[in-house]
């Protein structure tokens, strides 16, 4: 079946500090993949995603390039700050463009001063 | 930008009563809405897929009588906790499809849900 593994939190970084949240997935076609942040108190967002192999998304300084080769959508970010303090899940998107999302267990970065 | 909103985003409820929980999308029709359920440490699954104006389509293993799932329009999808019991106790997360938006999904903030 689909599924989406992605690495154990929480993790805690110093600002400034290269970011890397490994992601993989399993699933049948070719699933588009996202990464969606929870900031504290608030609903998730759509940070970034890629619908087809060797795409990558970019955002707020945040990359992920969609790897078919090794199933991953690692997230990365070359210079975190204590803003980018959140949970960060990577999910899939089964059945196209009208299908539901299959989360991760979500990855909590906390970013110290 | 798009906006779902959900509401309450904490109640607590007593043991065997029913609860509601509320998703609106704010500024566009949402004619898929998805509720998931979070585990403490866990990922969130999906619990049902609701289309306006028809029943809610259950995951495996979702009891459809206990989560009650109502779409009566295009900006509302209810989840009713029917009978609330203590492990019912969870984070409770909507989603809204915005078909006008190349269907990008957009999130409530959740609710959570403590049955004592």
């Amino acid at each position: 079946g689909n599924s989406v593994t992605q690495m154990e939190g929480p993790v805690t970084l110093s600002e400034e500090a290269f970011l890397t949240i490994n992601c993989t997935y399993t699933a049948t076609g070719y699933p588009s993949l996202f990464w969606y942040v929870q900031y504290p108190g608030e609903g998730l967002q759509l940070l970034l995603k890629a619908t087809k192999a060797d795409d990558k998304g970019s955002n707020k300084g945040f990359e992920a390039t969609y790897r078919k080769e090794t199933t991953s959508f690692h997230l990365e970010k070359g210079s975190v700050q204590v803003s980018d303090s959140a949970v960060y899940f990577c999910a899939l998107r089964r059945g196209g463009s009208q299908g539901n999302l299959i989360f991760g267990k979500g990855t909590k970065l906390s970013v110290k001063p | 930008g798009a906006v779902v909103s959900q509401h309450p985003s904490r109640v607590i409820c007593k043991s065997g009563t029913s609860v509601k929980i509320e998703c609106r999308s704010l500024d566009f029709q949402a004619t898929t809405m998805f509720w998931y359920r979070q585990f403490p440490k866990q990922s969130l699954m999906l619990m049902a897929t609701s289309n306006e104006g028809s029943k809610a389509t259950y995951e495996q293993g979702v009891e459809k009588d206990k989560f009650l799932i109502n779409h009566a329009s295009l900006t509302l999808s209810t989840l009713t906790v029917t009978s609330a019991h203590p492990e019912d106790s969870s984070f409770y997360i909507c989603s809204a499809r915005d078909p006008g938006g190349g269907n990008t999904i957009y999130f409530g903030e959740g609710s959570w849900l403590t049955v004592v």
